[in-house]
């Protein structure tokens, strides 16, 4: 069974600095991609970023960064100069190569950025 | 740019009433996902469809049932609406590959009395 951990309920960062949300994951598959999405007050899921497992580089969009280690099983997601509007939940997500493909959620971090 | 259309966005039910929620997607994709979520528990699977024609059980399906009607929808039906099935529901669709993300609806979020 595959398993996402999320250890950080709440997170409060200064405007412009840099964030760090931790992710750790289990899984017995060989294959799988790790996702990020945002998700504001507003409530949509906005993708962010995704890892592959045999992905050697760490994954980059923009201003956002996956620290992907895979013998720690962690996919960390930075966040590089922030922005208010980058307040919102966030949820790190895996999906392996069997079956429905369903994504599974980790129970997510609430970022808010103060100015 | 639709993407993932979801219907309603709000609706309030009394115990016991049926609805069904509607969800239809512009991207040619083959899977189609129903999730709910509630506080402090992430997204959850109800039932998911891999290609037209398959529907298969999720995680959390009792009190559901789904129909691909084509390609593009995929609707989710409560029959007989509890108040534990209150929630935020989100449908998304995805290209089959664990290496694809799934692209979500804006979510209906049903309050059941």
């Amino acid at each position: 069974a595959q398993k996402i951990t999320q250890t950080q309920p709440g997170m409060f960062v200064q405007e412009k600095e840099a964030v760090t949300l931790d992710c750790t994951y289990d899984t017995s598959d060989q294959s799988y991609g790790l996702f990020w999405y945002k998700q504001p007050s507003s409530g949509e899921m906005i993708f962010l970023i995704y890892q592959g497992s045999y992905d050697e580089q760490n994954a980059t969009e923009g201003r956002y960064s996956l620290n992907f280690q895979k013998a720690r099983k962690s996919a960390n997601l930075v966040i590089s100069a922030s922005q208010l509007g980058d307040s919102a939940m966030y949820f790190c997500a895996m999906r392996g190569p069997q079956g429905a493909q369903k994504l599974v959620f980790g129970q997510g971090t609430r970022l808010t950025i103060n100015p | 740019n639709a993407g993932v259309t979801q219907t309603p966005k709000f609706q309030v039910l009394k115990t016991g009433q049926s609805m069904t929620l509607q969800c239809a997607q512009d991207m040619n994709h083959n899977s189609m996902y129903w999730y709910r979520q509630d506080p402090g528990m992430g997204l959850r699977l109800i039932y998911y469809s891999a290609s037209e024609g398959t529907t298969d059980k999720g995680e959390v399906p009792n009190g559901y049932n789904v129909s691909r009607l084509n390609k593009r929808e995929f609707s989710l039906r409560l029959e007989s609406a509890a108040p534990s099935q209150t929630s935020v529901y989100f449908c998304a669709s995805s290209e089959q590959g664990f290496n694809q993300p799934q692209h979500f609806g804006d979510g209906t979020r049903l309050s059941i009395l």
